[in-house]
């Protein structure tokens, strides 16, 4: 199976700062990797798929990129209501199984 | 408006059983696959089953294999699971998701609670 290790696990940073988050598989998945964005007692929202394709209606300070193996969540300028937990999601291969990283919970500095 | 509306969670024995619902709207059901994704209290996100549109393919994480059974009826725009044999480690929110391999609609969750 293709596991999927999501780094940092937590991260403190200010309104502004530029923080980019990190997701490695344990083999190549192509660009088929999600990112999502979970505020305390909400619902996952879906940010970007296809590793670097933006979701409608999410900010463009949001951005993926990588391909393979490496994958990275780069948000531009922190807003307050970007504080929550980030996760990948990889979702290469056959059968159809999907597998989440650990998550990364981005904090107030 | 997509809506995905779960129901049927609760507090259930350990080796009990449950049967979760989800009442899908708003896009046409019988074009997607769907998923029940899940969320142990404090820890992260787990998916755990899917359905192809016409129901037949099915997949399950390895640690719900043999117990856990997911349906749908497209008559209905209705997504189930039927969980059996329960286990403590089995409680967690279980959200209903529209599956393009990844999640872009998911319900609010509906909570299941195992414990004696």
């Amino acid at each position: 199976d293709i596991q999927m290790t999501q780094s940092p696990s937590s991260l403190s940073a200010s309104v502004g700062d530029r923080v980019t988050i990190t997701c490695r598989a344990s083999q190549g998945i192509s660009n088929y990797l999600a990112w999502y964005q979970q505020k305390p007692g909400k619902v996952p929202k879906l940010l970007i798929y296809a590793a670097s394709t933006l979701q409608s209606g999410v900010p463009s300070r949001f951005s993926g990129s990588g391909s393979g193996t490496d994958f990275t969540l780069t948000i531009s300028s922190l807003q307050p209501e970007d504080f929550a937990t980030y996760y990948c999601q990889k979702y290469h291969g056959a059968p159809p199984t999907w597998t989440f990283g650990r998550g990364t919970k981005v904090e107030v500095k | 408006e997509v809506q995905l509306v779960e129901s049927g969670g609760g507090l259930v024995q350990p080796g009990g059983s449950l049967r979760l619902s989800c009442a899908a709207s708003g896009f046409t059901f019988n074009y997607f696959w769907m998923s029940w994704v899940r969320q142990a209290p404090g820890k992260g996100l787990e998916w755990v089953a899917n359905i192809k549109q016409d129901g037949s393919e099915k997949f399950y994480v390895d640690s719900v294999k043999g117990r856990f059974t997911i349906s749908r009826d497209n008559a209905e725009n209705s997504l189930y699971l039927q969980m059996n044999n329960l286990r403590a480690e089995d409680t967690a929110v279980y959200y209903c998701t529209r599956d393009l391999s990844y999640f872009d609609f998911w319900g609010q969750g509906t909570l299941v609670t195992v414990s004696s």
